[in-house]
Parts: structure tokens; C-alpha cells; sequence
């Protein structure tokens, strides 16, 4: 079984539309994240919720927007796409938030291209 | 802000060489960790090493920590051609917490 499952794979759309990446752990842990990996393969902390509460919201802007139904689920909405939004979308999670558990088990990424 | 920054970018070598990689760190942390991305794929756990340990083994693999110098290398040994990959270190405050990932060392082994 997949630990951490992220849908779609790949998302194709215009510059404008509105769109949603959608993610779920089965490890039990505490701590998801969302991470964006640019065309540079450079991988930076967009978000980190820990038992559905927001605690990290790095310099990103407001037309992203998580959602955590419940510890299991971390979303993505993003609103009126640019260009500059096409890169690689990683979902993670933790079994809780600092202390020595926090490694991070990654899914398997989303591969957002905006024309 | 602290980030882990790796050196060198790109490295490649032939099958059954050692491979180092280092990582350098600007602030106190917690833990070091070191994942593995191949292409097309999310990143892999590979070790964890706390900021009160100095060295750290995990099959071929070996870390060592120098918190004086802030800095980390990762070693691999005996290299395959499944090695392939861009290796990040990732470092975390001293709570554990507010991750920043280096850039990556892309590791082409050639058979």
C-alpha cells in the first residue's frame, strides 16, 4: 500500500483556471506538508499542518490555499494559475511535529505545468 | 534563514568508487537528515543524524557531523549504478522543526 498518495500525477491547464492537488497518508502520522520543487530540482516548504492546524505558511502567495479535513488529508487549491506556478508539487508527511521524529516521507509528487 | 547547501552539484563516477557529498549549514540545528530522489520520483529517507552525534552508518551509507563547522557529508560506498540520483540534506531548527532543504548534489554512476 502507498504511504502517502498524492492525485493527479500529472495536471496540464490554463493560465486562470482553478485547480486542486489532493493528498493522503496511511502512516498514522501527526505532521503533513507541501513542498514545491522548481525546474531547478530546488525543493521549498510551502505549508505544514500538525493535527489539522496550520503551522508553517512560508512566503507564498494567497491564491494558495491548504485544507486538512482530518490528519490523514492535506489539499492544495490554487487559484488563478500563472506560468510561474508550472513546477513539481510534493506532499509529505511526519510522524509528529520537531523533536527527532520528523522525518519525512514524500509521495510521489505532482507534476503541475500551467500554459 | 539556515539552509543546507550541498557541494558538489554534480558528481559522477564509475561503478564500485566511493561517492562524498557534502552539506553546509548556516544556523544551529537538531537533526540533519539526508534523502534520495530519483528522477521522476518523491524523495526517500535515507538517515538521520541529531546534532549531539558525530558519525552515523547505515548500510553504504555513512554520514558524519561536524556541528563546529556546521557541515555534513554523506558517503557511499561501493557505488552501483542504482545509486543515480540527487541527494539533499535537510536541515531543521533547534525545536526540530522549519525545515530547509540544501539544492542537491546530482550522483550519476556509471557502470
Amino acid at each position: 500500500d502507498t504511504a502517502v498518495s498524492q492525485t493527479p500525477k500529472y495536471l496540464v491547464t490554463q493560465m486562470g483556471n482553478d485547480k486542486s492537488i489532493k493528498c493522503e497518508q496511511n502512516l498514522g502520522h501527526d505532521t503533513m506538508y507541501w513542498y514545491k520543487q522548481d525546474s531547478k530540482k530546488f525543493l521549498k516548504i510551502m505549508f505544514s499542518y500538525n493535527n489539522k492546524e496550520l503551522i508553517i505558511n512560508e512566503t507564498v502567495p494567497n491564491r494558495f490555499s491548504p485544507k486538512s479535513p482530518d490528519k490523514a488529508h492535506l489539499n492544495l487549491h490554487i487559484n488563478s494559475l500563472e506560468l510561474g506556478d508550472s513546477a513539481v508539487y510534493f506532499c509529505a508527511s511526519s510522524r509528529s511535529w520537531g523533536g527527532t521524529h520528523n522525518e519525512q516521507f514524500f509521495g510521489p509528487g505532482t507534476r503541475l505545468t500551467v500554459l | 534563514s539556515q539552509q543546507g547547501e550541498e557541494d558538489p552539484q554534480a558528481l559522477s563516477i564509475q561503478e564500485g568508487e566511493n561517492a562524498t557529498m557534502n552539506c553546509s549549514y548556516k544556523t544551529s540545528i537538531n537533526n540533519l537528515q539526508w534523502y534520495r530522489q530519483n528522477s521522476g520520483r518523491g524523495l526517500v529517507h535515507l538517515i538521520l543524524i541529531r546534532s549531539n552525534e558525530r558519525e552515523k552508518h547505515s548500510g553504504r551509507l555513512r554520514v558524519t557531523l561536524d556541528t563546529s563547522k556546521k557541515s555534513s557529508s554523506l558517503l557511499i560506498t561501493a557505488s552501483r549504478a542504482a545509486d543515480t540520483a540527487s541527494y539533499f540534506c535537510a536541515t531543521d531548527d533547534n525545536y526540530g522543526q522549519n525545515f530547509v532543504f540544501g539544492p542537491g548534489t546530482r550522483l550519476s554512476v556509471l557502470p
